[in-house]
């Protein structure tokens, strides 16, 4: 059990938009931590996609956005393309654990 | 090159001890903590713990507080996870990160060590 919650999976047509939600508690998100955003694709590392809720590291498309409100946050991917296809992981600090908290992970089907 | 360069992947029994290690390059590793996430067979990330490399202090995820160590050298840019009994639901694929100053984001990571642990 993830101490932020995500769908386990969303699916797109190429081009389309999808959004992925990230539900927190009020020991993290709704604590006012920032949230950020890693793709994953299996067998390599881990990358940042966004940090502080909607910053993007530089290199990373400005087609992936960020946005938080209240105790939740989302992940916008538009104009889906093939190489979106990964896992994406929500991530904040929790005040309870003392350190971060992921999302249990959502898989991206273009 | 800036990246974090994990050790190779590990075959134990349960009860073994075992050391992994993250060397980093390419920046000055002793300004930034290095956390360490574990990503179970079909699971998702979990946060471990993390370490100042500039004196080894670590802290720790309070589920895996007692099971692991987590360490740095900064003489030779290397931090390190440690077990000193190993137990089956081990098995897993052991990240570490860079984390950036002192937000609670990671911009760097290693490609992972996986550590299988069965008799």
């Amino acid at each position: 059990q993830s101490v932020l919650t995500q769908p386990p999976s969303v699916s797109g047509a190429p081009g389309q938009r999808v959004t992925i939600s990230c539900t927190g508690s009020s020991s993290n998100i709704g604590a006012n931590s920032d949230v950020h955003w890693y793709q994953h694709l299996p067998g390599t590392a881990p990358k940042l996609l966004l940090y502080n809720n909607n910053n993007r590291p530089s290199g990373v498309p400005d087609r992936f956005s960020g946005s938080k409100s209240g105790s939740s946050a989302s992940l916008a991917i538009t104009g889906l393309q093939p190489e979106d296809e990964a896992d994406y992981y929500c991530q904040s600090y929790d005040r309870s654990l003392g350190g971060a908290a992921f999302g249990g992970g959502t898989k991206v089907t273009v | 090159e800036v990246q974090l360069e994990q050790s190779g992947a590990e075959v134990k029994k349960p009860g073994e001890s075992l050391r992994i290690s993250c060397k980093g390059s390419g920046y000055n590793f002793a300004s930034h903590w290095i956390t360490w996430v574990r990503q179970m067979p079909g699971k998702g990330l979990e946060w471990m713990g993390r370490t100042d490399p500039h004196d080894s202090y670590a802290s720790y995820n309070p589920s895996f507080q007692g099971h692991v160590a987590i360490s740095a050298d900064k003489s030779i840019n290397t931090a390190y996870l440690q077990w000193s009994s190993l137990k089956a639901s081990d098995t897993a694929i052991y990240y570490c990160a860079r984390q950036s100053g002192t937000y609670w984001y990671f911009d760097l990571w290693g490609r992972g060590t996986l550590v299988t642990v069965s008799s």
